[in-house]
């Protein structure tokens, strides 16, 4: 069983917010993702993490910010949320190495709605 | 460029039907492929994944084989329950380096009793 969560599950928030998605996994893994996956299901890389103090942008282009300071530990901000950011967002995390096929390991999702 | 393709849903079947969901792939050299499951208002898991060709993965009934010739890595299970309604990413992973996945559209799928 995955032990990463989310918090909060679902946000309904005005325009010209400033929000802050929590992400934290207790397996000591040190590459971490955020996903966004819009209505029709498909998922979107936005940013990753290779370990403390790294953070790289993903596929798909986000005015999100991500902090990495703990291993464990990976937010996501947004500084002032548009209608345009209501999306479900998924955090993931998986081991390091170079293995061939590794599993990642994907949190319950924040459901966020911009008002 | 990496891709993948897979059925589109959704996926109405009765209990104890027989299950494919296709998925094929583009992609450079011979990349692992995974099957997730997400579940209603969960996240996704794995539910499957082989690293090589002619690999088959395998786990609670269901079961993909890599075709390489055929680029493929469809998904299966011969007797599918109303527990099984959720959707289906089929994803490739583009690089070893640090583990991208590309994933592709999910396909639904609703068993009914």
């Amino acid at each position: 069983e995955a032990d990463i969560y989310q918090t909060p599950r679902y946000l309904v928030i005005g325009t010209g917010k400033k929000i802050t998605l929590e992400c934290s996994q207790t397996m000591g893994h040190d590459k971490m993702y955020w996903y966004q996956q819009d209505p029709g299901m498909e998922l979107h890389l936005i940013h990753y993490s290779y370990g403390v103090n790294s953070t790289e942008k993903g596929d798909l282009s986000s005015e999100s910010t991500v902090s990495r300071i703990r291993t464990e530990h990976f937010p996501l901000t947004l500084e002032s949320a548009r209608p345009s950011h209501t999306s479900q967002y998924l955090c993931a995390s998986s081991e390091a190495g170079t293995v061939r096929g590794e599993t990642q390991y994907f949190g319950p999702g924040t459901r966020l709605l911009v008002l | 460029g990496n891709s993948v393709t897979q059925m589109e849903g959704p996926v109405t079947l009765s209990e104890e039907a027989f299950l494919t969901i296709n998925c094929t792939y583009t992609a450079t050299g011979y990349p692992s492929l995974f099957w997730y499951v997400q579940y209603p208002g969960e996240g996704l898991q794995l539910l499957l994944k082989a690293t090589k060709a002619d690999d088959k993965g395998s786990n609670k009934g269901f079961e993909a084989t890599y075709r390489k010739e055929t680029t493929s890595f469809h998904l299966e299970k011969g007797s599918v329950q109303v527990s099984d309604s959720a959707v289906y990413f089929c994803a490739l992973e583009r690089d070893t380096g640090f583990q991208k996945l590309v994933f592709g559209t999910g396909t639904r799928l609703l068993v009914s009793p």
